[in-house]
Parts: C-alpha cells; sequence; structure tokens
C-alpha cells in the first residue's frame, strides 16, 4: 500500500482566509492524486482530479497542484460552506486516502 | 444527476456476513464510463476502499479484504452490492458506495451519504 501522510491534522481559519492543505506520497504517484470535501452526515464531496483538475460545479477558489510525492490544496478565500475535512487519496495503485484535514472555524 | 444510496441492517452479530446494497438513480449502472465502488470508514479512522465493480461483472478487491469480500451487481435492478463475511468488530463503520470515473486519476465523482453497520452480539 501507498501510504499518504496530510498536513496539518487540523487548523482554525477564518472566512476569508487563504488556506493550503498538504498531502504527500510515499512514493512518487505521479499525477494520480485526488482532494475531497467531508461534511458529517453528508456525502463526500470530489474538489479536484488528477492533482489539478477542477470537478465539474465545483468553484474555482479551490486549487490542486503538485506532482510526484507532494501535493497541496489551497482554498484562495474561505468561505462558510468551507468548513469540513479534507481527505487526499492516491490511485496509482491499490487505493489510499490521506488520514485528512479537519477545517474548522477560528 | 448520479444519486447513490446505500441500504441494509445497521447491525450485524460477529462471524455473521455484512450484506450492502446501493441503489444508482439518475443514470445506469451499465454506464461505460463508471466503475462502482465500497469505501468505509471505520469510527474514528481513515477511509478504506474496500472494492470496485464495472457493470460487466469484471471486479478488483483490496488485498487486506480478499477472501472475505464479494461486490456484484445488478442491472436489472440498477443496483450493486457488498458482502463481507466472517464479520468482528473491526468491520464496524461507515460504509459508502461511490462511482469512479474512467478517467485519469480515476476519482470517485458521486457517494451516498453512508450508512454506519455496527457489529456486536
Amino acid at each position: 500500500d501507498i501510504q499518504m501522510t496530510q498536513s496539518p491534522s487540523s487548523l482554525s481559519a477564518s472566512v476569508g482566509d487563504r488556506v493550503t492543505i498538504t498531502c504527500r506520497a510515499a512514493q512518487n504517484i505521479y499525477r494520480y492524486l485526488n482532494w475531497y470535501q467531508h461534511k458529517p452526515g453528508k456525502a463526500p464531496n470530489l474538489l479536484i482530479y488528477a492533482a489539478s483538475s477542477l470537478q465539474s460545479g465545483v468553484p474555482p477558489r479551490f486549487i490542486g497542484n503538485g506532482s510526484g510525492t507532494d501535493f497541496a490544496l489551497t482554498i484562495t478565500s474561505l468561505q462558510p460552506q468551507d468548513f469540513a475535512t479534507y481527505y487526499c487519496q492516491q490511485s496509482y495503485r491499490t487505493p489510499s486516502f490521506g488520514p485528512g484535514t479537519r477545517v474548522d472555524i477560528k | 444527476q448520479l444519486q447513490l444510496q446505500e441500504s441494509g441492517p445497521q447491525l450485524v452479530k460477529p462471524s455473521e456476513t455484512l450484506s450492502l446494497t446501493c441503489n444508482v438513480s439518475g443514470g445506469s449502472i451499465r454506464d461505460d464510463y463508471h466503475y462502482w465502488v465500497w469505501i468505509r470508514q471505520p469510527p474514528g479512522k481513515g477511509l478504506e476502499w474496500i472494492g470496485t465493480i464495472f457493470y460487466t461483472g469484471t471486479t478488483d478487491y483490496n488485498p487486506s479484504l480478499r477472501g472475505r469480500v464479494t461486490i456484484s451487481v445488478d442491472k436489472s435492478k440498477n443496483q450493486f452490492s457488498l458482502e463481507v463475511t466472517s464479520v468482528t468488530a473491526a468491520d464496524t463503520a461507515v460504509y459508502f458506495c461511490a462511482s469512479r470515473l474512467v478517467v485519469t486519476a480515476k476519482p470517485y465523482d458521486c457517494w451516498g451519504q453512508g450508512t454506519l453497520v455496527r457489529v456486536s452480539s
């Protein structure tokens, strides 16, 4: 299995803040990296696929970048509906997820 | 728009079989652009991919669960199902069904809300 790590594990931020979450793979996964947003009791939501492609319907304030082993998800201006947990996921080998980053209100 | 909904028992006894069904609406399970997936999340833990099926019946399972997991598809009902045999407390989790796009990076583009299944006597 390819181990995925995320940092930070949680963060507190205010509406309008720029927030960056990082994801690291234990080996080269090229650009086989996706990002999801998950709110309690709701279906997870695909935000970014293939490291930087914005899923249809997702606001452009969500930006993904990276390749190889290091990736990042940036929210350029945090909105009230963005408080959630964010997961990265690799699909280069047997699919695996990062442990998640919880974003809550400061 | 594609919608997925999980259903099945919320309580299963140890050593028995966990069975869940995912109903697909808003699209056909005979879709050349989607695979169908089960993912779970034990309480307080991370997400774990269980397995994937194409409507033709082709499957792929997580090696850590292989031997206990079967995923099947019912095209007539537009549903796919999960069975996990010989369950233990470690199989207690929220179980999600999802669709996986046939594109680069194979993302899970649509998810059900998830259903909590507890393994307990």
